[in-house]
């Protein structure tokens, strides 16, 4: 069974900051990666996704995250933090054809941006 | 990007009362949703797959009498929990997965609905 661990439960950032979210995932076949952001009292925003070819995937917002097959990892990185990028962040692993499939998503990443 | 939409965006309601939560899709067709539950600070749990034209699979440890599920058209499912008690209180997301050929679709999630039992 697919499974997804997000190993910092809160992290704090000074704005201008660099961040990095960890993630690592553990499923048998090639995965299908996504990471999400849910602002309080919101849906889920996809930030970004990976299915295959390069291995450095940008997103919205100025996100980026690298999946690293050796390291089963997938981080999410964002050189310079914004007050408004304050919010729960999770990583999501899909099986078979990427979002057409159920998600097993990690507990979370409360991210807290200092001014 | 497509949208997902759900109604209510929350609903309060007494114990024993049934609820029922719809999840649209606005802009595209989805012949499978999927809906979520998620307590105060922790992650989204998988409860069941709606499938368009067939039952719902649920997954193991959700009470199907409980949380019936109607996928009704290709842009709607509807969760309603019955005679709910306040144990059911969550936040309930739903979503559905916007194919883009090639295998790469992608999901896209409704905003959430509360629900609090009284």
């Amino acid at each position: 069974a697919q499974s997804v661990t997000q190993p910092d439960i809160h992290i704090t950032v000074s704005e201008g900051a660099s961040l990095e979210l960890r993630c690592n995932y553990s499923y048998g076949a090639t995965p299908y990666l996504f990471w999400y952001v849910q602002s309080p009292g919101q849906g889920l925003q996809l930030l970004l996704k990976y299915f295959s070819g390069d291995t450095l995937v940008q997103g919205i917002k100025g996100f980026e995250a690298e999946f690293k097959r050796s390291q089963s990892s997938f981080n999410l990185r964002k050189p310079s933090v914004h007050w408004s990028d304050a919010a729960e962040y999770f990583c999501a692993v899909g099986a078979g054809a990427g979002g057409g499939n159920k998600l097993t998503f990690g507990t979370g990443t409360q991210l807290k941006v200092e001014l | 990007g497509a949208v997902v939409s759900q109604h209510p965006s929350r609903v309060i309601c007494k114990s024993g009362t049934s609820v029922k939560i719809e999840c649209r899709s606005l802009d595209f067709q989805a012949t499978t949703m999927f809906w979520y539950r998620q307590f105060p600070k922790q992650s989204l749990m998988l409860m069941a797959t709606s499938n368009e034209g067939s039952k719902a699979t649920y997954e193991q440890g959700v009470e199907k009498d409980k949380f019936l599920i109607n996928h009704a058209s290709l842009t709607l499912s509807t969760l309603t929990v019955t005679s709910a008690h306040p144990e059911d209180s969550s936040f309930y997301i739903c979503s559905a997965p916007r194919l883009a050929g090639g295998g790469a679709d992608t999901q896209y999630f409704g905003p959430g609905t509360r629900l609090t039992v009284l």
